[in-house]
Formats: C-alpha cells, structure tokens, sequence
C-alpha cells in the first residue's frame, strides 16, 4: 500500500514564528511532491510544488525534499493567522499521468 | 477562467436513492479527478480520465459507484444505490499536465440519510 504520512497535529505555533510541517511517503520512484492548503470548509489550494532535492522558495513558503529519506517538508516564515489552515502533503507516486496520494493533513494552528 | 465548477454544493438523499455529481473542467485541461474526502480516510482518488477516457478506476468502491466524461467539459458522479457510509465531501479536479498542478472544485458535501 502506497502512503503518504502526515502528522495530524494541531500544530499550535506563535505569530511571526517559523511553521514547519513534515511528511514521509512510501514510494522510492515517487516523482513530484505538492503541498495543498485547505481551509475548513473549502477545497484544497496548491501552494507549492517540488520536484528535485533541495528547497524552493516562494514568498514565506520553502518547500524542502530529500528524496533519500523519502521525506518531504514546507516551512511558512513569519507565520500569520491566516495561514490557520489544514496542510495536505501530495505525491505522485508514478510519474507521468497519474492522480496524487494525499496524506490526511496536518492541522496547523497560528496563536495570535 | 471559473476554475473546475462542481454541482450541486450540497446534496442530502435518502438511502437507497441514486445521486449524481456533476463537475466541469477547467478548459484545456486535459486530465479530470474525482475524489473523495473524509474525516477517516482523508483524500482518496476514485477514478482519472485523460482526454475523456477513464485510465484507472481502482478507487472507486464499489459497483455502486460510475463516473463518465461524455466531453471534454463534463463529468459525472453517480452513486445508485446510495448508502449512509457514501456520505463525504466529493471533489472533482482538472490538470494539464497528469497530475501536476491538480486543481480543485470547490465539492460536493453528500448526505446520505
């Protein structure tokens, strides 16, 4: 069985801190790697997209991956409520054409 | 663009009864999803067309369950009979290249009573 692995959190973590989520997935050959946010009631918003070893960086968000270990993260700097929200790790897990394995999400809590 | 537009927003039924989502793709895209999500088992893929044609459906239930994409604007849900364990939110989702960069409708809430 193909996982994805998130922890469910919450994840509480003071305004203007650094949030950093994680998330394992099972499958070596993995190829691309997406984080989503979902705001309760609303449907899943990509936010960042990774595809190589290393970080990419887009504004407050850092996508980090370290396909050895099989491990993927997202790093919010100065954290903001709004960025209260569940975070949905995402691999596709054969490359090519194919639909994405989430994770379950991990709840993230920003303390004003 | 509207982005992937799902209806209805919320359906309630009773059990036994047969139900269909509708969803339509944001144009040009050539891949279409439709998922499934619960407080359980999160997101889960039921079925992906590529250019109409349903490529793999091994998410999908039961026989209960059957999608359909007449068009390259147009898919359909439809759950018959349905069952109170069907009750979750459904999302459809549209993608140009596979699934990268999958967008989402805003979903279906089911009900089933």
């Amino acid at each position: 069985q193909k996982e994805v692995e998130q922890n469910s959190g919450p994840l509480s973590v003071p305004e203007g801190a650094i949030a950093s989520l994680n998330c394992t997935y099972s499958d070596r050959g993995s190829q691309s790697f997406f984080w989503y946010r979902q705001y309760s009631g609303k449907s899943p918003e990509l936010i960042m997209s990774i595809y190589s070893n290393g970080d990419k960086e887009d504004g407050r968000f850092t996508a980090q991956l370290n396909k050895a270990s099989q491990y993927v993260s997202l790093l919010i700097r100065d954290s903001q409520p709004s960025d209260s929200a569940t975070y949905l790790c995402a691999v596709n897990m054969k490359g090519g054409a194919d639909g994405l394995t989430f994770g379950k999400g991990t709840h993230l809590i920003i303390q004003p | 663009d509207a982005g992937v537009i799902q209806s209805p927003r919320h359906e309630v039924t009773e059990m036994g009864q047969e139900v269909t989502l509708r969803c339509k793709p944001i144009s040009g895209h050539d891949y279409l999803f439709w998922y499934r999500q619960t407080m359980m088992r999160g997101l889960e893929l039921l079925i992906y067309f590529n250019n109409n044609v349903p490529i793999d459906d091994s998410g999908m239930p039961e026989d209960r369950f059957s999608a359909k994409m007449p068009n390259a604007s147009f898919s359909t849900l439809k759950i018959q009979p349905s069952e109170p364990r069907d009750s979750a939110v459904y999302f459809c989702a549209s993608s140009f290249w596979g699934a990268t960069e999958a967008f989402f409708g805003q979903g279906t809430r089911l009900t089933v009573v």
